[in-house]
Formats: structure tokens, C-alpha cells, sequence
């Protein structure tokens, strides 16, 4: 069974740092994309990056460019999301995704989101 | 970035009933959509890639269809347990979601 199981969010203050992690388990992890994506509460959704099986290729949304950084280790079957310079808009549930076919596909797996607050 | 704009916002049908859901984009993005069913409280399910074919376990009743810019899910008979916000997805390009329909059983 494919599980994707999302930690590391919490209360954070504007202009500090998070790092989001994801553990995968129930397929072979390196032979797929991954992606995360994000959802205001009460909101719609919202793709914040992919990676590729490889990390050759890598993608991100225009509202989080160069201030967050997607990474994996294919050892530790995980994922990572680096977000840096907060803002209280990037404030949402983070989802984990896995992505069949590369880094910009449509996810067929997702976690049950790790929740960002980014508040003063 | 490609916008895609799903019509209505919200559906109320009845049980047994036909759902059609709109999707359009603002550019052509092939066959390369996805629909999603999310309900309260729980993570989006995939339903349908490629535009029209149903991933794993999804039953016969939803269907997909469509190609370029303009694209449906239609629910062929309305149970209760498909209420729920239904999201379209493009990933010709880096991917991007429309803002959701909610279907509700009348």
C-alpha cells in the first residue's frame, strides 16, 4: 500500500525558515517524481514543486521561487520541501504528492498534509 | 502560467441524477488534464488522467472527456458519497489546478 506520511510544520514567524519532510513507503521510491503541493484551508489547491526520480529535473511555482528548495534522498525514501524566507501567505496544508510520469505530472498519490502557519 | 477556470462553482443534483463538471483552459493542454474528488477533511483522490481515462478503482460512473482546451467530468448517476469539491488539473506545463466545483446532493 502506498503511504506518504508528511512532518515537520508548525507555527512560524514571518521571514524565518521550515523544512518539511515526507516518508514513503509501499513502492519503489526512486522510480518516481514527486511532488508537493499546497492548500489554504477552505481553499483550493495550489503546486509548489516537483522533482524528478533523479532530481535532474526540478520545477516551481512562481510564488515560491527562489525561496524554497525541493530535495530528496533516495536512500531514506524521502522528500523534502526547504522553505525559507516565510510569508503569511505561504500559511496552508503542505501535501506530498507522487507524481507517475516526471516532475510536472499529475499526482496519483497524496499524504494527508503537514499544516504551515506563518504568523507573528 | 496556464489558467484554468472550472464552471460552476457549485452543482446541486440529485440522487441518480447526471453531474457535468466543466473544465477550460487558456491555452490548448492536449489530453494532459486530471480530475480530482476531494472531500471535507480528507486528502484529493485522483480520478480521472489523460482526460478520459479512469485511474485505479475509480467506478464506471465517472467519466472524462475532452482535448485541447475544453474538457467535462461527467457523473453518470449521482450517489451520495460523491459529494464533494472536484478539482481539473493541467501538467502540459508546469501544473496548475482550477479553483474547484462543489457538487452537493440535492
Amino acid at each position: 500500500e502506498v503511504q506518504l506520511v508528511e512532518s515537520g510544520g508548525g507555527l512560524v514567524q514571518p521571514g524565518r525558515s521550515l523544512r518539511l519532510s515526507c516518508a514513503a513507503s509501499g513502492f519503489i521510491f526512486d522510480d518516481y517524481a514527486m511532488q508537493w503541493v499546497r492548500q489554504v484551508p477552505g481553499k483550493g489547491l495550489e503546486w509548489v514543486s516537483g522533482i524528478s526520480w533523479n532530481s535532474a529535473t526540478i520545477g516551481y511555482a512562481d510564488s515560491v521561487k527562489g525561496r524554497f528548495t525541493i530535495s530528496r534522498d533516495n536512500a531514506k525514501n524521502s522528500l523534502y520541501l526547504q522553505m525559507n524566507s516565510l510569508r503569511a501567505e505561504d500559511t496552508a496544508l503542505y501535501y506530498c504528492a507522487r507524481a507517475p510520469y516526471g516532475s510536472g505530472s499529475y499526482p496519483d498519490y497524496w499524504g494527508q498534509g503537514t499544516l504551515v502557519t506563518v504568523s507573528s | 502560467d496556464i489558467v484554468m477556470t472550472q464552471s460552476p462553482a457549485t452543482l446541486s443534483v440529485s440522487p441518480g441524477e447526471r453531474a457535468t463538471l466543466s473544465c477550460r483552459a487558456s491555452e490548448s493542454v492536449s489530453s494532459n488534464l486530471a480530475w480530482y474528488q476531494q472531500k471535507p477533511g480528507q486528502a484529493p483522490r485522483l480520478l480521472i488522467y489523460g482526460a478520459s481515462t479512469r485511474a485505479t478503482g475509480i467506478p464506471a460512473r465517472f467519466s472524462g472527456s475532452g482535448s485541447g482546451a475544453e474538457f467535462t467530468l461527467t457523473i453518470s448517476s449521482l450517489q451520495s458519497e460523491d459529494s464533494a469539491v472536484y478539482y481539473c488539473q493541467q501538467y502540459n506545463n508546469w501544473p496548475t489546478f482550477g479553483q474547484g466545483t462543489k457538487v452537493e446532493i440535492k
